[in-house]
C-alpha cells in the first residue's frame, strides 16, 4: 500500500521566516507533488519531482530516492504563502493514481 | 494549452436527491482521469481513475459512480446522496509524464 507521511501538521511563523515542511513516502511511489491549496479549496501544483531539486522564485521542493523523502522550502516568508501545503505520491504503476499526505497549515503573521 | 473545466463550482442538495457533476479537458487526447474528494477536516483522497473511454477503477467503496462517455469528458454521479457525501471534490487529468493538473473543484454540501 502506497503511504505519505508529512509533517508538520501546523506550523506558524513570523514573516520573513525560512519555512520547511517534510514528506515521507513509502515504496510503489515513484515521484511527488508538492501541491498548493487556498481556502477557497482550489488546488495548484507547485512542483513535481522525481529526482533531485527544483526552484520556482521563493519555493525550493527537493527530493531523496533513497531515504524515500521530500523537503518544500519557503524563503522569505511573506503571508501571502499561507495557506495548506500537500504532499501527494504518484504511483509508479501506469495509472499514476496519487497518495495524498495530510497537510501542512502554514500561517506566516506579518 | 491544456484546460480543465468542472462544473458547478457550489452545489447544495438534499438528502437522497441525485448527483452529477462534470469535467472536461481541452487541449489534449486520452488523458488519464481522475476523481478526488476532500472531506471536511480531512485529507484529499482518490475516488476513482479512468485511463480510457469506458475504463472505470473505483479506489473506495462508496455511494458514487462515474463515468468516462467521451475521451475528455469524465462524470461522477450518485443515484441518491447522503449527508456524508458532503466535501469538496476535485477532477484532475494526467497525461502519463507523471504531471498532473487539477480542476477548480466543486464544493457539495448535502443537507
Amino acid at each position: 500500500k502506497n503511504e505519505v507521511e508529512q509533517s508538520p501538521q501546523n506550523l506558524t511563523a513570523q514573516e520573513g521566516e525560512f519555512i520547511t515542511i517534510n514528506c515521507s513516502y513509502s515504496v510503489g511511489i515513484s515521484a511527488l507533488h508538492w501541491l498548493q491549496q487556498h481556502p477557497g479549496g482550489g488546488i495548484v501544483s507547485l512542483f513535481m519531482l522525481s529526482s533531485g531539486k527544483k526552484k520556482h522564485g521563493r519555493l525550493i521542493a527537493t527530493i531523496n530516492i533513497q531515504e524515500k523523502h521530500s523537503s518544500l522550502h519557503i524563503t522569505a516568508s511573506h503571508p501571502r504563502d499561507s495557506a495548506v501545503y500537500i504532499c501527494a505520491g504518484i504511483s509508479n504503476f501506469g495509472n499514476e493514481k496519487l497518495t495524498f499526505g495530510t497537510g501542512t497549515r502554514l500561517t506566516i503573521i506579518p | 494549452s491544456q484546460t480543465i473545466h468542472q462544473w458547478p463550482a457550489t452545489l447544495v442538495q438534499p438528502v437522497g436527491s441525485p448527483l452529477s457533476l462534470e469535467c472536461t479537458v481541452e487541449g489534449t487526447s486520452n488523458p488519464n482521469l481522475y476523481w478526488y474528494r476532500q472531506a471536511a477536516g480531512r485529507g484529499l483522497q482518490l475516488l476513482f481513475y479512468s485511463v480510457g473511454i469506458g475504463q472505470i477503477s473505483s479506489e473506495v467503496p462508496q455511494n458514487l459512480s462515474a463515468s468516462r462517455p467521451q475521451d475528455r469528458q469524465f462524470i461522477l454521479s450518485s443515484k441518491k446522496l447522503l449527508l456524508s457525501d458532503s466535501g469538496f471534490y476535485l477532477c484532475a487529468f494526467g497525461q502519463g509524464s507523471y504531471e498532473q493538473y487539477f480542476g477548480p473543484g466543486t464544493r457539495l454540501t448535502v443537507t
